[in-house]
């Protein structure tokens, strides 16, 4: 199992312009999670998901977009870049009614 | 509200002493508490929860204690290693539907060989 899987690790852009962080879990996990996490911060939750066709806000989900069309996939968009979301995001899932979330290595984003 | 926060930034520990990472939360509805760790540039790892039921639960190394009447959580690491250098958070989780996990500032260990 590679677990979950984030894509890109990096990307740099510029204010205005939009792009879509990946998010792919081959577990089966029924919750999925967006976290964004500042320099030196702890994770912010951004959306989360308890199943296809199912999402929900977080603690700061504005400037974010997400769908779940498939158990697997969990995809987050970013329309109109600002330099305020420049952030490591961190992709995550868990089985229902567990606590054990397990993360992504992260993506990290710079908006200038 | 929602917040969970902790009472230092860092903390250095002699190689094989113990550890004690402490966290205050403020939401009383929190179903479980978690610690996570996490090195840098991965994302962070479960280390272990307790419900809100216990006050205390043991693992490999590491012990958690729960005590809802001050609203405190405590991580306690035995026989520091060089590995367990990290930062540690603590996080609640509220069962609003799905999970909903809570994440606090963090505290960062280091380990002294």
């Amino acid at each position: 199992n590679a677990g979950v899987t984030q894509t890109p690790k990096f990307r740099i852009l510029k204010i205005g312009q939009s792009m879509t962080l990946q998010c792919a879990q081959d577990m089966n996990h029924n919750y999925m999670y967006w976290y964004r996490q500042d320099p030196g911060m702890g994770l912010k939750l951004i959306y989360y998901s308890v199943g296809a066709g199912i999402t929900d806000k977080g603690e700061v989900p504005n400037g974010y977009n997400v769908s779940r069309s498939t158990t697997e996939d969990f995809p987050l968009r970013l329309e109109l870049a600002a330099p305020s979301q420049t952030s490591v995001y961190f992709c995550a899932s868990t089985l229902k009614g567990s606590t054990e979330a397990f993360f992504g290595q992260g993506t990290r984003l710079t908006v200038v | 509200g929602e917040s969970v926060g902790l009472h230092l930034p860092t903390l250095s520990v002699q190689e094989g002493d113990n550890s004690i990472i402490n966290c205050a939360y403020s939401n009383s509805a929190s179903d479980y508490f978690i610690w996570y760790k996490q090195e840098s540039g991965k994302g962070p790892q479960f280390i272990i929860d307790i419900r809100s039921n216990m006050d205390k639960r043991q693992g490999q190394r590491v012990t958690v204690l729960l005590n809802k009447t001050v609203k405190h959580l405590s991580l306690q690491i035995a026989a520091t290693q060089p590995g367990d250098s990290a930062v540690y958070f603590c996080a609640e989780n509220l069962n609003t539907g799905g999970f909903k996990t809570i994440f606090g500032a963090g505290t960062r260990l280091f380990v002294k060989a």
